[in-house]
């Protein structure tokens, strides 16, 4: 089945010690999604690719960035973790953007210790 | 500036009945509306996408409506069961004029279904 899939499922990181994590699709989609979701509270847009156009929020902190280095992958690169950015990291694909439907990969529950 | 609103934050009902979740939104201009599931540490669940020139959609026991006029869309949930507790998430594109907006997600419903 076409899917979107993030790894690792649950990552434990040490303060300050940078850390990746991935998203693939086999969607075949032109635009991937990153959002930040920490308990109890809605999904939050860090950035997003529409191909290979990168798309920062303008409240994303400096410390997060992202790689597509092609169609299927997508990276997540926080460079210095803190305690604050323990959360669920969801990718996210779409064809077209907001005209059509998104769909989220498992998510990944990041812990920094 | 697009706010999603959802209420209520939590619903307890006991197995079988027919329930209604509510989503309010700011911006009616929107293209599309999605309805997601979100189980406890896991992704989203795409359930139900609702056009813009669409005033429902229905996934079995799931009905979605959209009204733009009212800013409101529902997710009616017939015969409920026990497997269908989970968080549920309406969302909303953030902005009319371009593909590359952003989906505001409400806070979600958090429903429990008692056997």
């Amino acid at each position: 089945d076409a899917m979107v899939i993030q790894n690792p499922r649950y990552q434990v990181t040490q303060f300050g010690k940078p850390v990746t994590l991935s998203c693939s699709q086999t969607l075949n989609h032109n635009v991937m999604y990153w959002y930040q979701q920490k308990s109890s509270q809605a999904p939050k847009l860090l950035f997003h690719y529409y191909d290979k156009d990168f798309n920062n929020e303008a409240d994303t902190p400096d410390n997060f960035q992202s790689r597509r280095p092609n169609t299927s992958f997508c990276f997540l690169d926080i460079r210095s973790p803190g305690l604050g950015d323990a959360a669920m990291y969801l990718c996210a694909t779409s064809a077209q953007g907001v005209f059509d439907g998104y769909t989220f990969g498992s998510g990944t529950r990041l812990t920094v210790v | 500036k697009q706010e999603v609103t959802q209420i209520p934050a939590a619903l307890s009902v006991p197995e079988g009945e027919n329930l209604v979740l509510n989503c309010s939104f700011t911006d009616s201009a929107i293209y599309n509306l999605q309805w997601f599931r979100q189980d406890p540490g896991k992704g989203l669940t795409s359930l139900l996408l609702i056009q813009s020139s669409q005033r429902e959609q229905t996934s079995g026991r799931l009905n979605a409506s959209l009204d733009k006029s009212s800013g409101r869309s529902t997710l009616y949930i017939a015969a409920s069961q026990p497997g269908d507790s989970a968080t549920y998430l309406c969302a909303a594109p953030s902005d009319y004029g371009g593909s590359q907006g952003n989906l505001i997600f409400g806070k979600g419903t958090k429903l429990s279904v008692k056997p």
